[in-house]
């Protein structure tokens, strides 16, 4: 079975500095998606981006991007330029692709980012 | 379309009491997916629905729970018999199959709380 681990139950981080979370998973499958979701207080989660296992190249999203190691089995996000909206839980996840199909996430337990002014 | 809705917002209930949810996913979207929530968690799938046929369930979806989304569009998920270990927030997602990558949206969640 896959799993999703966030050694990171906290962080904080200067408004404008760059701050990188941590996600590791285990799975034996060589097809699969990574995802970070962002979830602010009291409001629903939104993605963040995203990862395609096949893909060497690292995902980016304006001040958002992935470090994505497959052989390690480590997807980091790095946020650049942190801004105070950037507060919030971020959950990695992962989605197998095995024979083509698709189900669930997999969430690790999330890291809570605080951005200070 | 304003996104995947879900009603109520908040539930509280007593223990033994049944509850229903409601699911409204973005319209175009043929899959629907329901997680649960704890405190200080990440999301737990519980179960996923392709149209109207419910295609994977979870462990964690004991016999007390159950869900349907007649005729492919809105879904439902009730519990019944409430425990104290129902409480949680209930999440639902959707997203369109297209044999890529989908993407999950996010509804804003119904938090239960059994008394």
């Amino acid at each position: 079975a896959q799993t999703v681990t966030q050694s990171q139950p906290e962080m904080s981080v200067q408004e404008a500095e760059t701050v990188t979370l941590s996600c590791t998973y285990d799975t034996s499958e060589s097809n699969y998606y990574l995802f970070w979701y962002k979830q602010p207080p009291s409001r629903q989660m939104i993605l963040v981006i995203r990862q395609e296992a096949y893909k060497q190249q690292n995902a980016t999203e304006n001040r958002f991007s992935v470090n994505f190691q497959k052989a390690a089995k480590s997807f980091s996000l790095k946020i650049s330029d942190s801004q105070l909206g950037d507060t919030a839980m971020y959950f990695c996840a992962f989605l197998s692709h095995y024979g083509g199909s698709q189900g669930n996430l997999i969430f690790g337990k999330g890291t809570k980012l605080s951005v200070k002014p | 379309d304003t996104g995947v809705s879900q009603n109520p917002r908040h539930k509280i209930t007593k223990r033994g009491q049944n509850v229903t949810f409601r699911c409204d996913p973005i319209s175009e979207h043929n899959r629907l997916y329901w997680y649960r929530q704890t405190l200080g968690q990440g999301p737990e799938f519980l179960t996923y629905f392709q149209n109207e046929a419910q295609l994977e369930k979870s462990r964690l979806l004991s016999d007390r729970f159950s869900a349907e989304r007649p005729k492919g569009s809105f879904s439902t998920l009730e519990i019944q018999r409430t425990e104290q270990g129902d409480s949680a927030m209930y999440l639902c997602a959707s997203s369109f199959s297209s044999g890529g990558m989908d993407e999950q949206f996010f509804g804003p969640g119904t938090r239960l709380t059994v008394l």
